[in-house]
Parts: structure tokens; C-alpha cells; sequence
């Protein structure tokens, strides 16, 4: 069965300090990795997929296939990032797995 | 281009009865997938459609189906209304054909069953 795991509910940080969301994947195949967001009384939106290879608001995640391990991760968090985070692997088409998801939390 | 539009955005059912919730993706997008959100559960896919078929189907009982139509439109039906029911359903279309997963998502229906 396809799962994905974000083992943090809540996550409260400080303003300036590191962020690490976690997310760890069992899936068949190769499967193409994303992670959603969604901030207050706003939509769920694409934040960034790992075939982009790219930095989306600061934000990064590398793919870590021996580890099936797809973390979101950002040197210096602010304010705005506080949000609730989905990692979801995609698989078979339009088919996305989503993660029970992790709040972000940003302390001034 | 305008967004994912869904409606009606609120919806108080009883039990047993059935629903029908509508989805308009953004002009041009094909792919529409519908899912759902609870507490519980989180988010859950219940099914995709592209070009007026069918593409995949979460584990969802028969109770939940879905069509689209030829502009693209899409609408799901919950028959038989049960309380477990009560989420948060939300759609998401997509612009391209298979193996493209980017999904741009409407506000939701938050579909309440007393």
C-alpha cells in the first residue's frame, strides 16, 4: 500500500531558525514527490515538486531514495511560512497521497 | 484565468439523503480529481476523471461517484448520506494529460450531515 508519513502534526519554530519538515514515503515505483500548502483561509497550492529541482519561496527538498525520504527544508523561516504543509507523492495519473500534514508554526 | 470553482460552498444534509457537488476547473484544464477532507482522515483521493472518463478511484464505497462532462465540468453525487460523511470535499484540476501531477485546488464544499 502507498503511504506517506509527516510525523510531526505541529512544528513551532522562531522567527530566523532553521526549518525541517519531515516526510517519509512507502510507495511502488518511482513515484513524483510534492509538498502542498496551505495557509490561513487560503487555498491548498503547490509549493514545489522534486522533479523541478527548484527553490520555491526559500524553501527546498531533496528526494532521498534509499531512505524514501522527502524533507522541506528552509535555512531561515519567517513569519508568512506559517502554514499547514502536505508532502504528497503521486502515482498512477492524478492521484495524489497526502500526508496527515505538519503545522508550521513561526514564534517572532 | 480564473480559479477552481466549486459550489455551493456550504451544504446541510440529513442522513440518508443524497448531494450533488459541481466543479469548474480552469479554462483549459482537463484532469479533474475530487477529494476529501476530515480531521481524521486528512485528505483522501475519491476519484479522477480526464476527457469525461474515469482515470482512478480511491477506496471509497460505490456510494460516491463522480462524472464530468465535455466542457469539462465535473460534478460528484454521495447517495445515501451517512455522518461520517460530513468533510470538507474538495477539487482540483490539472492542465495535462497522465504523469502530470501539479493540481491547482478549489475552496471546497464542506458538506455537513445531521
Amino acid at each position: 500500500a502507498q503511504r506517506v508519513t509527516q510525523p510531526e502534526k505541529l512544528l513551532s519554530v522562531f522567527k530566523g531558525a532553521p526549518v525541517e519538515l519531515k516526510c517519509n514515503y512507502s510507495y511502488s515505483g518511482s513515484p513524483e514527490l510534492f509538498w502542498y500548502v496551505q495557509y490561513s483561509r487560503q487555498r491548498l497550492q503547490l509549493l514545489l515538486r522534486h522533479i523541478s529541482r527548484e527553490s520555491i519561496k526559500g524553501f527546498t527538498a531533496d528526494l532521498n531514495k534509499g531512505e524514501t525520504s522527502f524533507h522541506l527544508k528552509k535555512p531561515f523561516a519567517q513569519e508568512e511560512d506559517s502554514a499547514m504543509y502536505y508532502c504528497a507523492p503521486g502515482g498512477g495519473g492524478n492521484k495524489l497521497t497526502f500526508g496527515t500534514g505538519t503545522q508550521l508554526k513561526v514564534e517572532l | 484565468k480564473a480559479g477552481v470553482t466549486q459550489t455551493p460552498r456550504y451544504l446541510i444534509k440529513t442522513r440518508g439523503q443524497q448531494v450533488t457537488l459541481s466543479c469548474s476547473p480552469i479554462s483549459g484544464h482537463r484532469s479533474v480529481s475530487w477529494y476529501q477532507q476530515t480531521p481524521g482522515q486528512g485528505l483522501q483521493f475519491l476519484f479522477e476523471y480526464f476527457s469525461e472518463t474515469q482515470r482512478n478511484k480511491g477506496n471509497f464505497p460505490g456510494r460516491f461517484s463522480g462524472r464530468q462532462f465535455s466542457n469539462s465540468r465535473s460534478e460528484m453525487n454521495v447517495s445515501t448520506l451517512e455522518l461520517g460523511d460530513s468533510a470538507l470535499y474538495l477539487c482540483a484540476s490539472s492542465p495535462a494529460g497522465q504523469g502530470s501531477y501539479e493540481q491547482y485546488f478549489g475552496p471546497g464544499t464542506r458538506l455537513t450531515v445531521t
